[in-house]
């Protein structure tokens, strides 16, 4: 089955600084990649998501690449904010189950003014 | 995702007691899921459900029990099989056709 890892676990960076995440995936079939944001004690939401059908999307200060080769995607924000605190998750297909998706353990990103 | 609702959002569970958290949504999703999260860790599968009165185990399914009566309803039960229940419990619903998840506001679950 898909298996899904994170780096960094922890990431931190100075207000107006770019920060990098990347997840690979193990399943060459995997052809949806979301990216989710969790604010402490709150629900996952989704910021933003890839299909393998395109390389890189982009929404106002955040874009997701994505290398089907090397089979990894990266999570990029631009000109962080203090808001951005919060953890990130990056997903794929868990290709056993049905549509659930697998989840990586996730990046803490502190953004410091 | 403000179309799933999930209750209590604080539960507490006796020893050797079952309790039931309730997850609904209004969205017309036919696919919805269980995920498990603790601290440090990503979200886990527990069951998830494709389409009503059909439902299939996760990851970590032991101790746990689900039923799909109503396409909007997919609650879970923690039995008192499952020995490690305190986490956060977080429903997401999403098209058959899979893509984007949207998640409840979780249940917390603790042990007295």
């Amino acid at each position: 089955g898909e298996n899904v890892e994170q780096h960094p676990s922890t990431l931190s960076v100075q207000e107006g600084d770019s920060a990098v995440i990347k997840c690979t995936y193990s399943d060459s079939a995997s052809n949806y990649f979301p990216w989710y944001k969790q604010e402490l004690g709150k629900r996952p939401q989704l910021i933003i998501d890839i299909r393998s059908n395109v390389g890189e999307k982009k929404d106002q200060r955040i874009a997701v690449t994505l290398n089907k080769t090397a089979k990894h995607f990266s999570l990029h924000i631009t000109e962080t904010q203090p808001e951005d605190s919060a953890v990130y998750f990056c997903a794929a297909p868990h290709n056993q189950a049905g549509t659930a998706l697998i989840f990586g353990k996730g990046t803490t990103l502190s953004v410091s003014s | 995702d403000g179309g799933i609702t999930q209750s209590p959002k604080y539960l507490f569970r006796k020893e050797g007691q079952n309790v039931t958290l309730s997850c609904e949504q209004n969205l017309n999703h036919d696919a919805m899921y269980w995920y498990r999260q603790d601290p440090g860790q990503g979200l886990r599968l527990i069951y998830y459900s494709q389409i009503v009165n059909d439902f299939q185990k996760g990851d970590i399914a032991e101790g746990y029990s689900v039923s799909r009566e109503k396409k909007e309803s997919f609650p879970l039960t923690v039995t008192s099989a499952q020995k490690n229940p305190t986490a956060f419990y977080l429903c997401a619903s999403s098209r058959t056709s899979g893509g984007a998840q949207y998640f409840g506001p979780g249940t917390r679950l603790l042990v007295l």
